[in-house]
This record gives structure tokens, sequence and C-alpha cells, in this order.
């Protein structure tokens, strides 16, 4: 059974940073590429980040470019989020998610970040 | 990377059929044949129903149906069930993206 399992999120104050990982497990983590999809509360689906199974492609969405940096560990199955400058927009549900075929498969229950002084 | 735009809510009695719009840019939904479709029940992750406009991933019933029509793509759920009532998001491949809707509940009265 796949399992997507996201950690780290918590309440921090704006400005402030956040680290959030997604631990894999019941799939060859290597050969996903993976994604980052946040839901604030009461709200929609934003894709916030993508990076290729090799690592070597990265993309953001705008409203998180130069402040968030996606990176990925296949020697450890694990995904991470280094957010950082946040702000009270960003708090939300942070969900991995695996893509393929430009749809995304694999989804975590997601780990909730809220941004409040 | 600006959001689809998808109804609010929709709602149909059971056995009807209800459609949701989803509608984008060339950018978008009208430059790539990459839409999607996710249910979502409350506190749970996302389920894709629909992939590739009109496609239906194993074991989602047929009762679903895609389409797209320029920059407009559109959900159909057929036969309405009681179990069908949540939230639905509309999606597209954007280029070096994605790009979802803001969502829309679907009510079964």
């Amino acid at each position: 059974e796949v399992q997507l399992v996201e950690s780290g999120g918590d309440l921090v104050q704006p400005g402030g940073s956040l680290r959030l990982s997604c631990a894999a497990s019941g799939l060859t983590f290597s050969n996903y590429n993976m994604n980052w999809v946040r839901q604030a509360p009461g709200k929609g689906l934003e894709w916030i980040s993508y990076i290729h199974s090799g690592g070597n492609t990265i993309w953001y969405a705008n409203s998180v470019r130069g402040r968030f940096t996606i990176s990925r560990d296949n020697a450890k199955n694990s995904l991470y989020l280094q957010m950082n400058s946040l702000r009270d927009e960003d708090t939300a549900v942070y969900h991995c998610a695996t893509s393929g075929g430009y749809r995304f498969g694999y989804w975590g229950q997601g780990t909730l970040v809220t941004v409040s002084s | 990377q600006s959001a689809l735009t998808q109804p609010r809510s929709v709602s149909g009695s059971p056995g009807q059929s209800v459609t949701i719009s989803c509608t984008g840019t060339s950018s978008d939904v009208g430059g790539y044949n990459y839409v999607f479709w996710y249910q979502q029940h409350p506190g749970k992750a996302p389920k894709l129903m629909i992939y590739d406009v009109t496609k239906r991933p194993s074991g989602v019933p047929d009762r679903f149906s895609g389409s797209k029509s320029g920059n407009t793509a559109s959900l159909t759920i057929s036969g309405l069930q009681a179990e069908d009532e949540s939230d639905f998001y509309c999606g597209s491949f954007a280029g070096n993206s994605w790009v979802f809707g803001g969502g829309t509940k679907v009510t079964v009265l």
C-alpha cells in the first residue's frame, strides 16, 4: 500500500520559517515526480511546487517563488518543503502528491501550517 | 497562474444529472488536453475522477464523464447518488505549472 505521510506543520509567526517533510512508502520513490499542493481552510486546492524524480527540474507557483524551496532525498524516500518569509495567506493544509501523466496520483493526508501572530 | 472558474455549488435530486463547468484560458484548459477532476469529501484527500479530459481511472463509475470545448471543461455526473455529495475540483496542466479551480459543492437534494 502506498503511503505518503507529511509532517512538520506548526504554528509560526509571520516572517518565520518552517520545513515540511513527506515520507513515502509502498512505492519506488525515485521513480516518481513529486509535488506540494496546499488547501487553505475552507478554500480550494492550490498547486505550489513540483520536483522531477531525479531532482533536476523544479517548478514553483508565483505565490511562493523566492520564498519556498522544494527538495528530495531519494535515498531516504523523502520530499521536503523549506518555507521562509511566511505570510498569513500561507496558512493551509499542505499535501504532498505524486504526479505522472500531468495529473496527481497518490496524495498524503496533509500537515497543517498556521501563520499567525 | 490564475485559478480556473467553477460554480460554487450545484444540486440535483437522486437519479438526475448535474454538470459542473470549469473555465480557464488558452494557457491552461484550452491549450492542453490535460484537464482533470477530483472529488473531495470533508477531511479526506482528493480522489481522481477524470483525467486527460475524458478518461476515468479504474474503479470510477461510468456515471462520471468529462468533456472540453475551447477554454471550458465540464464534468457530468449522471444518475446522481447520495454518496456523490462532496466537493469537486477541476484542474489543468499549464506548461510549467498546474492550476486548480475554486471547487464546486455538489448537493444531493
